[in-house]
């Protein structure tokens, strides 16, 4: 079946460091490809998405790649802010089914 | 345009009584879905429903847990006799559809269930 795979956490980082949180899954077919973010005692929000290979998602100054080859969508930031710390999930859904989910990594950012 | 709606926010019950959780989707939204999450283990994915219909609930416990979404009102997951293991964030997202747009989900605030 389908499954998303990623990163153990927390990872801890100082401010203006760059941040990366792998990501690959395993799907039949072709999934649409996002990464969620969660800020402490809040839902879940859409931080970015992708629905074909070699697509970028972007927003707030993150970015990940669709990558078919290595089944792959790593989460990128240049310069990370103690605002973007929470937990960031990585997800993938195929037509007909539900939104299945990474287990999450907590990112701590510090100044 | 309001958000998916959960409620309540948060949720104490006793051990064996019923716990009933609430969600209203975005407004045209028809699908509506279920997930739990547990400290450390991420959001496990519970039921996936449309009006009147459940098109998945692979991921629901076979006993005490039900869920629906009638024509009218809000989908409801209900959890019967409640046990300290079900104490835990419950969240509902909906989306437009889920056909070849794969469309991203919504998420409510979500439900927390503890069980005392």
């Amino acid at each position: 079946g389908n499954s998303v795979t990623q990163m153990e956490g927390p990872v801890t980082l100082s401010e203006e460091a760059f941040l990366t949180i792998n990501c690959t899954y395993t799907a039949t077919g072709y999934p649409s490809l996002f990464w969620y973010v969660q800020y402490p005692g809040e839902g879940l929000q859409l931080l970015l998405k992708a629905t074909k290979a070699d697509d970028k998602g972007s927003n707030k100054g993150f970015e990940a790649t669709y990558r078919k080859e290595t089944t792959s969508f790593h989460l990128e930031k240049g310069s990370v802010q103690v605002s973007d710390s929470a937990v960031y999930f990585c997800a993938l859904n195929q037509a007909g089914t539900a939104l299945i989910f990474g287990k999450g990594t907590t990112l701590s950012v510090s100044s | 345009n309001a958000g998916v709606m959960q409620n309540p926010r948060h949720l104490v019950r006793r051990r064996g009584q019923e716990a009933r959780l609430r969600c209203s989707p975005m407004k045209g939204h028809s699908h509506v879905y279920w997930y739990r999450q547990l400290p450390e283990e991420g959001l496990k994915f519970m039921v996936y429903l449309q009006k009147e219909n459940i098109i998945d609930e692979s991921g629901m416990p076979k006993e005490r847990f039900s869920a629906e979404f009638p024509k009218e009102g809000p989908s409801i997951l209900r959890i019967q006799q409640v046990v300290r293991g079900d104490s835990a964030a419950y969240f509902c997202a909906s989306s437009l559809g889920n056909g070849q747009l794969n469309t991203e989900a919504f998420f409510g605030q979500g439900t927390r269930l503890t069980v005392v």
